[in-house]
């Protein structure tokens, strides 16, 4: 299995609500990252974990929140959002010092 | 700070012709990344480059590194419709599982 799946796809939500983005991977990958990516930009990092752990936090509002519960899965918790949040959101598995596999993303619109 | 820039920024060529787009970074790194991103759609994997003068070939796009000028080229021979994307090159910081992205090409190739 070589995918990485992230749910859902699209998410649509207001300043007030409370969501989750998930992402899975059973490729047996020990990193795994967070991005979000606005339109004709490259993708930002937010959150890397590896071994379980968080190991980066690129200085993201604590409006996310993120959560490894096992070396399969990734949660990304959001909470009062922004407009500005709104953008695509890429979940990501690697290796150490190797090449990413990414998810579909989820596009996040907030209202 | 880390930079990873690209250029062109945008490529629109004809089919038939070839063209290389170029990725510069500021830092030392042994290994270097190419993905390719379709409108909406998420990343894709082309090249992982792992050391100095790498090279690495799939159908038209052609891939090399050299790390001495940290320099990284992409090779279209011969476009076609089909390559219309958005093509991003990536470094990660050795020790870290930290990943920069270039600036991105939007490469358009005309029937």
């Amino acid at each position: 299995d070589t995918e990485v799946t992230q749910t859902p796809k699209h998410l649509v939500m207001g300043m007030t609500n409370k969501k989750s983005l998930k992402c899975e991977q059973h490729m047996g990958h020990r990193a795994m990252y967070w991005y979000k990516q606005k339109a004709k930009k490259p993708p930002e990092l937010m959150f890397v974990y590896s071994y379980e752990k968080l190991s980066i936090n690129e200085s993201v509002p604590s409006r996310f929140s993120p959560e490894c519960p096992n070396s399969s899965l990734l949660n990304l918790h959001l909470h009062a959002l922004q407009p500005e949040d709104s953008a695509l959101y890429l979940c990501a598995s690697s290796q150490p010092a190797y090449e990413q596999f990414f998810g579909p993303g989820t596009r996040l619109t907030v209202l | 700070e880390l930079k990873v820039e690209q250029n062109p920024l945008f490529l629109s060529m004809q089919e038939g012709k070839n063209y290389t787009i170029y990725c510069n970074y500021s830092t030392t790194s042994d290994r270097l990344y190419w993905y390719r991103q379709d409108p909406g759609k998420s990343l894709e994997s082309l090249f992982v480059l792992l050391s100095n003068g790498a090279v690495k070939q799939e159908g038209r796009l052609m891939a090399s590194l050299d790390t001495k000028a940290r320099l990284s080229t992409l090779h279209i021979t011969a476009a076609v419709h089909d390559l219309s994307a958005t093509y991003f090159c990536a470094v990660d910081i050795s020790g870290t599982y930290k990943y920069i992205f270039g600036t991105g090409t939007r490469l358009k190739v005309l029937a």
